[in-house]
């Protein structure tokens, strides 16, 4: 089975503008979580979909958002871009729901903000 | 909130020798999932290995084992036999039914 794919792999933005990030889960898979991934603060949960609902969401402001299509496939939005947003913002998709099952990383796209 | 610390920034290790990583966690949850997961130099997320916090034997994959001490909260990984491969970082992570916590991450390398 193919991985996880994230498309684009790099982008750069500029402040103000918005971006759009895309994530295609393993066949199968419903589950997709997001997460940033910065030096300074680490991995940090942003939200969980399950079945094109928002099951979870982390502690991030609401220039962060997302969604699920029916086929699985995901989408994370931010608004209003900040020099703080350049991060590596990492997919991760697992069978079912969020809480028992094993996820998969997808490699991630690195989002730089000028 | 739960909260998952990684006191070994760095470690180090020879081939074929053996070493472990630590991980304590805080939660007030009964019911909780660990996870060591690790991260080559090309940047994809790799699961090593799980642990249920209901089971109380430790999960073993080939090489790789946790010792988990579920009244003390921690939740180290033994590698044995280390290999060049495995050099990456390494992610210790907690996950409930709302929330998935990631410590700060060891950064293992292994010496020829």
């Amino acid at each position: 089975k193919a991985g996880v794919t994230q498309t684009p792999r790099y982008l750069i933005k500029t402040r103000g503008q918005q971006v759009t990030l895309s994530c295609s889960p393993i066949s199968g898979h419903r589950s997709v979580s997001w997460y940033q991934q910065t030096p300074g603060q680490g991995l940090q949960f942003l939200f969980e979909y399950f079945s094109e609902t928002q099951r979870n969401k982390g502690n991030f402001p609401g220039r962060f958002s997302g969604r699920q299509f029916s086929n699985s496939r995901s989408e994370m939005n931010v608004s209003t871009l900040e020099l703080g947003d350049s991060a590596l913002y990492l997919c991760a998709s697992s069978l079912e729901q969020f809480r028992t099952d094993t996820q998969y990383f997808g490699p991630g796209t690195r989002l730089t903000v000028l | 909130a739960q909260t998952v610390t990684q006191s070994q920034p760095e470690m180090s290790v020879q081939e074929a020798e053996t070493v472990t990583l630590s991980c304590t966690y805080d939660t007030s949850e009964s019911d909780y999932y660990l996870f060591w997961y690790k991260q080559p130099p090309s940047r994809q997320m790799i699961l090593v290995i799980r642990q249920e916090a209901y089971k109380q034997q430790n999960a073993t994959e080939n090489r790789f084992s946790v010792n988990f001490q579920k009244a003390a909260k921690s939740f180290s990984l033994k590698i044995s036999d280390s290999q060049l491969g495995d050099a990456a970082m390494y992610f210790c992570a907690y996950r409930n039914v709302n929330d998935m916590r990631f410590g700060a991450g060891t950064r293992l390398t292994v010496k020829p």
